[in-house]
């Protein structure tokens, strides 16, 4: 099956900083990538879908500017949580999904446990 | 709009006992269906997936589920669980090949010896 690795695994930053956290399609060409926010113990919710090339559409209730998403390439995209708060420390997750090629589902990395202090 | 809810929070069942998941969904339109396995900080994994055609499916490990329209369930069943299958399980809908999930709250499946 298709590849995505989400890096890094971990990353505990201080309140105020910015954090980035890369999604990879490592064997097919995402065209869509998903970025999903986990809270303990909840479910996934959707932050913002990413198009290549396009800017990010995130949902209702997710700030665009302190949720800076970028999808320059057809491999990769980025989240940067900027001015990090210790409300923001969650389990990040992204998934790629390449459209017209046959997929049927989209793939996820690994996930990116954020720690702010 | 979609919404997908998962009836039990937490599932504990006995090794080798049979289980049940439920998932219900809510869509005016056609979807496709999805349950996905997690393991404590990991990521998610696709368990089995509804598409079209045979409303039956099964995943390599034991899992299967069934797509029933006219109850919008896509309930997990498995015969005979194993302490492996200790995981949180969520059952998801897109309305897309490869468009993005609206997951259930997730149900907390443990397994006991």
């Amino acid at each position: 099956g298709a590849v995505v690795s989400q890096h890094p695994s971990r990353v505990i930053c201080k309140s105020g900083t910015s954090v980035k956290i890369e999604c990879r399609s490592l064997d097919f060409q995402a065209t869509t990538m998903f970025w999903y926010r986990q809270f303990p113990k909840q479910s996934l919710m959707l932050m913002a879908t990413s198009n290549e090339g396009s800017k990010a559409t995130y949902e209702q209730g997710v700030e665009k500017d302190k949720f800076l998403i970028n999808h320059a390439s057809l491999t990769l995209s980025t989240l940067t949580v900027t001015s990090a708060h210790p409300e923001d420390s969650s389990f990040y997750i992204c998934s790629a999904s390449s459209a017209g090629g046959g997929n049927t589902e989209a793939f996820f990395g690994q996930g990116t446990r954020l720690t702010v202090v | 709009a979609q919404s997908v809810t998962q009836l039990d929070s937490q599932v504990p069942v006995f090794e080798e006992a049979p289980v049940e998941l439920r998932c219900n969904y809510s869509s005016s339109v056609s979807v496709y269906l999805f349950w996905y396995v997690q393991y404590p900080n990991q990521g998610l994994q696709l368990l089995l997936k509804y598409l079209s055609g045979s409303t039956l499916v099964e995943s390599i490990n034991g899992f299967e589920a069934e797509f029933n329209k006219s109850q919008t369930s896509f309930h997990l069943r498995k015969p005979s669980v194993h302490i492996s299958d200790t995981a949180e399980y969520f059952c998801a809908v897109s309305e897309n090949q490869g468009g993005k999930l609206i997951f259930g709250q997730g149900t907390e499946l443990s397994v006991k010896p």
